[in-house]
């Protein structure tokens, strides 16, 4: 099992949608969450940032950590053609940080 | 700020051939890694160096893989020699001091060894 499981999707909204991405994980010492949103031939850039459990809001986006669920998801309200990527869950405790596969996101126009 | 900067973004080889890929981290970060991404493994952790010094290398493939960082401002990856199954994008990132600390990714080289 991996320590981290992501659907790759693909997943296609349209614009205008609520979009809700998740991760599991199974490691209880991962304390620090992050998505990162990967642009075709880009590299992932940092998103959403969390430590331990709660919400963060941003804009447009809310990240969410369930440390009793070992749940963490990401939402996008009103979503853009421009979110249109593929959106990867990291996560992190005291040693090196983990990815999730990416789920590859279209917002349909 | 200039951001993490890779070079070359694109690299097609023929098998058996020597690949440098280069990597300038962001000024005043400690940390720099190297990732490996393909669509059947994602992001893989290859080496990781902490002050110029290398950390962990477990993520490394094999022996046919290097990597050096000679100072503070530059590091290298060579695989010698290459085969198919290298063909990748692979990514640098660097982060300041801070366990917590978010990565910050270049744009990656994208590598063909045909």
């Amino acid at each position: 099992q991996k320590e981290v499981e992501q659907d790759p999707g693909p997943l296609s909204v349209p614009e205008g949608a609520i979009v809700s991405l998740n991760c599991t994980y199974s490691n209880s010492a991962f304390q620090y969450f992050m998505w990162y949103r990967q642009y075709s031939r880009k590299g992932p850039e940092l998103l959403m940032y969390t430590y331990s459990s709660g919400n963060k809001e941003d804009g447009r986006f809310t990240a969410q950590v369930d440390k009793s669920s070992k749940y963490i998801s990401l939402f996008i309200r009103d979503s853009q053609p421009s979110d249109s990527a593929t959106y990867l869950c990291a996560m992190k405790g005291a040693q090196k940080l983990v990815f999730g596969q990416g789920t590859r996101l279209t917002i349909n126009p | 700020d200039a951001g993490v900067i890779q070079s070359p973004r694109h690299e097609v080889t023929e098998m058996g051939q020597e690949v440098t890929l280069r990597c300038k981290p962001i000024s005043g970060h400690d940390y720099l890694f190297w990732y490996r991404q393909t669509m059947m493994r994602g992001l893989e952790l290859l080496i990781y160096f902490n002050n110029n010094v290398p950390i962990d290398d477990s993520g490394m493939p094999e022996d046919r893989f290097s990597a050096k960082m000679p100072n503070a401002s530059f590091s290298t990856l060579k695989i010698q020699p290459s085969e198919p199954r290298d063909s990748a994008v692979y990514f640098c990132a660097s982060r300041p001091q801070g366990s917590g600390s978010p990565l910050h990714f270049g744009n990656g080289t994208r590598l063909t060894v045909t």
